[in-house]
């Protein structure tokens, strides 16, 4: 299978943890994107990259929260500091341009 | 900046009848439009888009959509519905600037009925 995969799947961590979150695009898309979803809401965009480059971060994205893309492939987002208002499933999808995103299955990110 | 409205948060129906799931969306440039269907517990598929071209475009699982840009809408239509196409459906649109970032909807729960 050679979609967006992500990992974990689920991660349940105690308030004040650190928590990363990785993420692998198809491999020919240049573009990719983290989104947020809350229960009952659509996605909520965070942050988006074109290779390596992070172009657009949204007012959403605290400085808790970082976005790495090393060398244009994978992806990291790491929260610092939780709280329990990050509780969410955190999206990612890759792009190769105009033609629609597609998505990973998630995290599912729980602060207790 | 694009906003996307859609209408119903819920659709109950019975299976093998017709479904119409309804999206308004708004913005000051021209627009790309997708839906995406999501099952429990899992990521979103694309169902369709609308680029460019014929207004009327076909996705999978035998679901389709019409533009219309006068009236600003972009819903999703299906003929006949299976259980199988009980799930969240998120319409959502991009338009202006180049990262074609994605504004999503709130969502619609369809729901088939046996």
């Amino acid at each position: 299978d050679t979609g967006v995969s992500q990992n974990p799947r689920h991660k349940i961590t105690k308030r004040g943890q650190n928590v990363t979150f990785r993420c692998d695009p198809i491999s020919e898309h240049n573009r990719l994107y983290w989104y947020r979803q809350t229960l009952g809401q659509g996605p909520e965009f965070l942050t988006y990259f074109q290779n390596e480059a992070q172009l657009e971060k949204s007012r959403l994205l605290s400085d808790r929260f970082s976005a790495e893309r090393p060398k244009g492939s994978f992806s990291t987002l790491e929260i610092q500091r939780t709280e329990q208002g990050d509780s969410a499933m955190y999206l990612c999808a890759s792009s190769p341009g105009t033609g629609g995103q597609y998505f990973g299955p998630g995290t599912r990110l729980t602060v207790t | 900046a694009q906003s996307v409205t859609q209408l119903d948060s819920q659709v109950p129906v019975f299976e093998e009848a017709p479904v119409e799931l309804r999206c308004n969306y708004s913005s000051s440039v021209s627009v790309y439009l997708f839906w995406y269907v999501q099952y429990p517990n899992q990521g979103l598929q694309l169902l369709l888009k609308y680029l460019s071209g014929s207004t009327l475009v076909k996705g999978i699982n035998g679901f389709e959509a019409e533009f219309n840009k006068s009236q600003t809408s972009f819903h999703l239509r299906k003929p006949s519905v299976h259980i199988s196409d009980t799930a969240e459906y998120f319409c959502a649109v991009t338009g202006g600037g180049s990262n074609y970032k994605l504004t999503f909807g709130k969502g619609t729960l369809l729901t088939v009925n046996p």
